[in-house]
C-alpha cells in the first residue's frame, strides 16, 4: 500500500545533541510537510517542500531545519535540541493537482529530550 | 487563513448521532472547509472536505449554510472506536497552492458504552 513511513517511531536524544528525523513516502506527491505536535496541542506546521522549494513558516526556530534530496524523502534536522523540542513530529504529504487535495500523514516520530 | 471555534470536547454515547459544529466567520470565497480525526498516538486522517451545503462520505456527512460562516461534521451511530480529537480547517485548496493547514484546537470526542 502506497504510505507515508517515519523513523524511527521513537528517538531519545540529549539535550545539545543534534538529531535527524526521516520520512518517506510511496505515494510520489509533490508537497512535503513537517508538523510539531505537542501533548494535547493541534498540530504546528514548522514547513513544507513544494517539489524542491522550501517553505518555512515565519515562526519555525532557526534550530529546525530540512532537507528534501528527492520527492521520497524528507528530513527534519534539529541541530541542538532543548527540552522544550520534546514532541511528536508528523511528517505528512500532499498531491497539489484540482480542487480536492488531502495530506496524507505518518505515524510520527516521538522525540524524548534528556 | 481563517480561524476556526470549535468545542473543546464533546461526550456521546454508542449508536448516536454526533454533531460537531465549527465557527469560521471569516471564511475567504476560495476558502474549503476540511475535517481531520486524530487517535492518540497517529497522524491525522483526513475524513471529508466540502465548498457549500451537503457532502457526504461513507464515514460522515458535512453540513454548510448558506453564509458559509459555520459548518458542522456530523458522525452517525458512533462506536468506542470514534474516540478522537476532530479538527475542523478553512484554507484555500485551489490547484496551484499547496494547501498548507492550520489546525486549531480541536473537538475531543468520547464516546461512552
Amino acid at each position: 500500500d502506497a504510505m507515508v513511513i517515519q523513523n524511527p517511531r521513537y528517538q531519545v536524544t540529549q539535550f545539545g545533541k543534534p538529531v535527524t528525523l526521516s520520512c518517506s513516502q510511496t505515494l510520489n506527491h509533490n508537497v512535503m510537510y513537517w508538523y510539531q505536535q505537542k501533548s494535547s496541542q493541534a498540530p504546528k506546521l514548522l514547513f513544507h517542500y513544494y517539489d524542491k522549494d522550501f517553505n518555512n513558516e515565519a515562526d519555525t526556530p532557526d534550530n529546525f531545519q530540512s532537507r528534501r534530496p528527492n520527492t521520497s524523502f524528507c528530513f527534519l534536522d534539529i541541530r541542538s535540541p532543548g527540552l522544550g523540542d520534546a514532541a511528536m513530529y508528523l511528517c505528512a504529504t500532499s498531491r497539489v493537482a484540482g480542487v480536492i487535495y488531502e495530506q496524507y500523514f505518518g505515524p510520527g516520530t516521538r522525540l524524548t529530550v534528556t | 487563513l481563517a480561524k476556526t471555534t470549535q468545542p473543546i470536547s464533546m461526550d456521546s454515547y454508542e449508536g448516536q448521532e454526533v454533531n460537531i459544529t465549527c465557527s469560521h466567520n471569516n471564511i475567504a470565497t476560495n476558502d474549503y472547509i476540511t475535517w481531520y480525526q486524530q487517535f492518540p498516538s497517529q497522524g491525522p486522517r483526513f475524513i471529508i472536505q466540502g465548498y457549500k451545503t451537503k457532502v457526504t462520505n461513507e464515514v460522515a456527512s458535512l453540513f454548510i449554510p448558506a453564509d458559509r460562516k459555520s459548518s458542522t461534521l456530523s458522525l452517525p451511530r458512533v462506536s468506542l472506536s470514534d474516540t478522537a480529537v476532530y479538527y475542523c480547517l478553512v484554507g484555500d485548496v485551489w490547484s496551484g497552492n499547496t494547501g498548507k493547514l492550520i489546525f486549531g484546537q480541536g473537538t475531543t470526542l468520547q464516546v461512552k458504552p
